[in-house]
């Protein structure tokens, strides 16, 4: 059974600051990799999506790496903004006849003016 | 419409009650998915159709929870004798193919309260 982890939980971070959002997945044959955010009290927004025989993607200052075999992405943030918190989900999708979404709990972004 | 939508976007209801969630996709959108979000914890997923059929309905917790997509558009979920436990934010999203792709989209959400 797919799980994935997102580490940490909770984040603060100064304004301007770079920062990295880590996920890890425990079975490595996914067919994509969504990052989405979530506002309180709102649905989920979709950043970008990986598929599995890509690298990366880039949208603005948003970029999203995967490396499939050792069950990892990573979300970069540059030159953070305030409206830049929020609560970010990363989601794999293994395919197999069955295209499910499976969630980390998110990690929790606090950007400080 | 341009995005995913649901109605209600809250829903109180007393234990016991039957309940209806209704989620209108993306136009266009062959596949939809119906995930569960409790405080805290990512979404979990529930069930997807392709078209009118339900493709896979392996998250359903239970019987009393089902789901309809008729017309290949709109969908229903449906929960009977409700208990405190189904407590949470229901969340609906479609795609547009089932290719390795397969971008899915959400809606807002609707937070069932189950007194």
């Amino acid at each position: 059974k797919q799980e994935v982890t997102q580490i940490p939980a909770a984040l603060s971070v100064p304004e301007g600051e770079n920062l990295v959002l880590n996920c890890s997945f425990t079975d490595s044959a996914i067919y994509n990799l969504q990052w989405f955010r979530q506002d309180p009290g709102k649905g989920l927004t979709s950043l970008l999506l990986i598929q599995s025989s890509q690298r990366e993607q880039t949208s603005g200052r948003l970029n999203a790496s995967l490396d499939k075999s050792s069950g990892r992405s990573t979300l970069y943030i540059a030159a953070s903004q305030p409206g830049d918190s929020a609560t970010y989900l990363c989601a794999v999708d293994s395919g197999a006849g069955s295209y499910q979404l499976t969630f980390g709990k998110g990690t929790k972004l606090s950007v400080i003016p | 419409g341009a995005g995913v939508s649901q109605t209600p976007s809250n829903k109180v209801t007393e234990k016991g009650k039957y309940v209806e969630l209704r989620c209108d996709p993306i136009s266009g959108h062959t596949a939809l998915y119906w995930y569960r979000q409790s405080l805290g914890q990512g979404p979990e997923f529930l069930i997807y159709f392709q078209g009118t059929g339900a493709a896979d309905d392996s998250g359903l917790p239970n019987d009393r929870f089902f789901a309809v997509r008729p017309e290949g558009s709109v969908s229903t979920l449906k929960i009977q004798r409700t208990e405190r436990g189904d407590s949470a934010v229901y969340l609906c999203a479609s795609s547009s193919d089932l290719s390795m792709a397969n971008e899915q989209f959400f809606g807002p959400g609707t937070r069932l309260t189950v007194l």
